[in-house]
């Protein structure tokens, strides 16, 4: 079974569209997050819930909101797709006693 | 501020020399210090981490990595690089008490048969 899961895979949309992208874990954990990775590899955090309620929220735009309806699943939807905003999109999870993250596969994003 | 530096954005080893992939942390108490690896197209998998004790820690894949308080360093080792080794690598830094991972920008190593 996945630990960390995501959908879909690949997202090609164009400009000023409105899409989500799904995370769902399996570990039973208290943390989620939401990482985008740029095309130099650079990985930063953007969102994190804990026990659904959101805790980091790093000056994100506004186009992009998460929702986490519960501590299991952590979605994401972005409106009015920038070409900026081309990226890999990876979810990963936390527990509540062990410091580590377990990654999701990833999402890529192409906005045309 | 905490910050996390691999100094190197490539390194490329023949298959079967040993590996050692730098990571300096910035950080006023002890952090927990994790190497990750991705495999193009993949997702990030652990190979080591450290939260406190032996400063020697041995991970998944032959990997080990030493923390170094005196040189805010954790650096990455493998005594014999096989080709499947071949990825992104990305030392992070966590703090105590919070739920926050700063990521260094990677390393790419390559293996030459």
């Amino acid at each position: 079974d996945t630990a960390v899961s995501q959908t879909p895979k690949y997202l090609v949309t164009q400009m000023g569209n409105d899409k989500s992208i799904k995370c769902e874990q399996n570990l039973g954990h208290d943390t989620m997050y939401w990482y985008k990775q740029d095309s130099k590899k650079f990985l930063k955090i953007m969102f994190s819930y804990n026990n659904k309620e959101l805790i980091i929220n790093e000056t994100v735009p506004n186009r992009f909101s998460p929702k986490s309806p519960d501590k299991a699943h952590l979605n994401l939807h972005i409106n009015s797709l920038e070409l900026g905003d081309s990226a890999v999109y990876f979810c990963a999870s936390k527990g509540q006693i062990v410091n580590e993250q377990f990654f999701g596969p990833g999402t890529r994003l192409t906005v045309l | 501020a905490q910050s996390v530096t691999q100094p190197d954005i490539h390194i490329t080893v023949s298959e079967g020399a040993s590996l050692e992939l730098r990571c300096n942390y910035s950080y006023g108490a002890t952090p927990y210090l994790f190497w990750y690896v991705q495999s193009p197209g993949q997702g990030l998998q652990l190979l080591l981490k450290y939260f406190s004790g032996d400063t020697l820690v041995q991970g998944i894949k032959g990997f080990e990595a030493e923390f170094k308080r005196s040189q805010s360093s954790f650096n990455l080792r493998k005594p014999s690089v096989h080709w499947s080794d071949a990825a992104e690598y990305f030392c992070a830094v966590g703090q105590s008490g919070t739920y926050k991972y700063i990521f260094g920008t990677g390393t790419r190593l390559k293996v030459l048969a």
